[in-house]
């Protein structure tokens, strides 16, 4: 049972914007611990869009952007693209767990 | 290029010890980072099982803490796993992961491709 929460699934167009929310406590996203996010293609092992917050990785399209405010955060795709279609995680730390958590996940279909 | 690799034995009795390897290609274990296994059931999110800093400290999840062990041989450049008493909710696929730097609350940025195991009798 996931501590951060997040949609099952969001759809959009090609072109448009969709926005993933990830919702957690004051004992992890609003401790305030950083937010990262996982892209992970069917089959494969996840892939880091964004870390700390809103720190995009070397070789991650601009589309994506991530925020973080009080006990929630988010990560927005801007001009969706087919290869975007994937599930989307939200991961950050708990001090009461003593431990990194993960969010329950994202469907995203383009 | 780090590379991790995970082996296990992809099925495994119920009751049984799952014992798990990563192996690390063109990078040292013996530095700054935490060294972690995460573990996807079919069909569902990602779980984080246990990790330990290079220096030897190690944190499980809390609600696996009992039935979870870590090891690491440097000669080997390796990292184990050890779970105890599994079930079929053990079924999945088992990563290992690097965390960027030293930090605990950092993002895993080198992943393994994945080892499944199946609890099946």
């Amino acid at each position: 049972q996931s501590v951060l929460t997040q949609p099952p699934s969001l759809s959009g167009a090609p072109g448009q914007r969709i926005t993933i929310s990830c919702t957690g406590s004051s004992s992890n996203i609003g401790a305030p611990y950083d937010v990262h996010w996982y892209q992970q293609l069917p089959g494969t092992a996840p892939k880091v869009v964004i870390y700390n917050n809103f720190i995009r990785p070397s070789g991650v399209p601009d589309r994506f952007s991530g925020s973080r405010s009080g006990t929630s955060a988010s990560l927005a795709i801007t001009g969706l693209q087919t290869e975007d279609e994937a599930d989307y995680y939200c991961q950050s730390y708990d001090s009461s767990l003593i431990a990194p958590v993960f969010g329950t996940g994202t469907k995203v279909a383009v | 290029q780090v590379q991790l690799q995970e082996s296990g034995p992809g099925l495994v009795k119920p009751s049984d010890t799952l014992s798990l390897t990563c192996t690390i290609s063109n990078y040292p274990m013996a530095t700054p980072h935490w060294w972690g296994w995460i573990r996807q059931s079919p069909g569902k999110g990602l779980e984080w099982l246990a990790a330990m800093f290079y220096s030897g400290r190690t944190d499980y999840n809390p609600s696996l803490r009992s039935r979870l062990t870590m090891s690491v041989d440097m000669s080997k450049n390796q990292f184990s796993l050890e779970l105890t008493s599994v079930t079929a909710a053990d079924t999945a696929v088992y990563y290992c992961a690097r965390t960027r730097h030293s930090s605990a609350y950092e993002e895993f940025d080198v992943w393994g491709q994945g080892t499944m195991v199946s609890v099946s009798s």
